[in-house]
């Protein structure tokens, strides 16, 4: 049981290229998150994914895409980096009934 | 406006002390209202919830509630420098959109 994983850990990337972050949990939940972290910004909501199949807006969506590929697969891509992309991507799972969200170890994204 | 706000920091608060960290949020049909604790480099873990106006307790942590001032709170009694970390305030503020605020960065001298 793994609970929340990310693939890849770090990541440089130059501006312009494209790349998909990776998230799978093992919970069986379905909800799943993903976040970015700056400093001084707290965890900024991207995008959600209610259930297999459904995903909504956050508060800061753009230049990003997500993917609910089954239940257990959330994916965020970023179709042509920017600098100001540069930040720690989180991502988390929530079980039906309960609110904890469990988070995953992150991945440090750095865009040149 | 951002959705959820906290008082800025960092806090410093002497080992033994009490520690109190404050939370603002603008959506009032909000119902579910967590604390995560994160240490440097880690993931957020949560360590309180809390649903109904008042107080709850859970060891040396108090959550209080006031939906009426939209406020929440986290009191951390006989700090210990274990307990230094940042503090992120979350809110549910529809089915499942979650929003967190900016932190507050504690540490606890010994």
């Amino acid at each position: 049981n793994a609970g929340v994983t990310q693939t890849p850990k770090f990541q440089v990337l130059k501006t312009g290229q494209s790349m998909t972050l990776q998230c799978a949990q093992d919970m069986n939940h379905n909800s799943m998150y993903w976040y970015r972290q700056d400093p001084g910004m707290g965890l900024r909501l991207i995008y959600y994914s209610a259930s297999e199949g459904t995903t909504d807006k956050g508060e800061v969506p753009n230049g990003y895409n997500v993917s609910r590929l089954n239940k257990r697969e959330f994916s965020l891509r970023l179709e042509s980096a920017a600098p100001s992309q540069t930040s720690v991507y989180f991502c988390a799972s929530r079980g039906k009934g309960t609110d904890t969200q469990y988070f995953g170890p992150g991945t440090r994204l750095t865009v040149l | 406006q951002k959705e959820v706000e906290q008082n800025s920091g960092p806090l410093s608060v002497p080992e033994g002390a009490i520690a109190s960290l404050n939370c603002t949020y603008s959506d009032r049909v909000s119902q579910s209202f967590f604390w995560y604790r994160q240490y440097s480099g880690k993931s957020p873990e949560l360590i309180m919830s809390i649903y109904s106006n008042g107080d709850k307790e859970d060891g040396r942590f108090t959550a209080q509630l006031n939906k009426a001032s939209q406020y929440v709170s986290l009191l951390i009694r006989d700090s210990q420098p274990s307990d230094s970390a940042t503090y992120l305030c979350a809110v549910k503020t529809s089915y499942d959109k979650v929003i967190f605020g900016p932190g507050t960065s504690l540490s606890v001298i010994p």
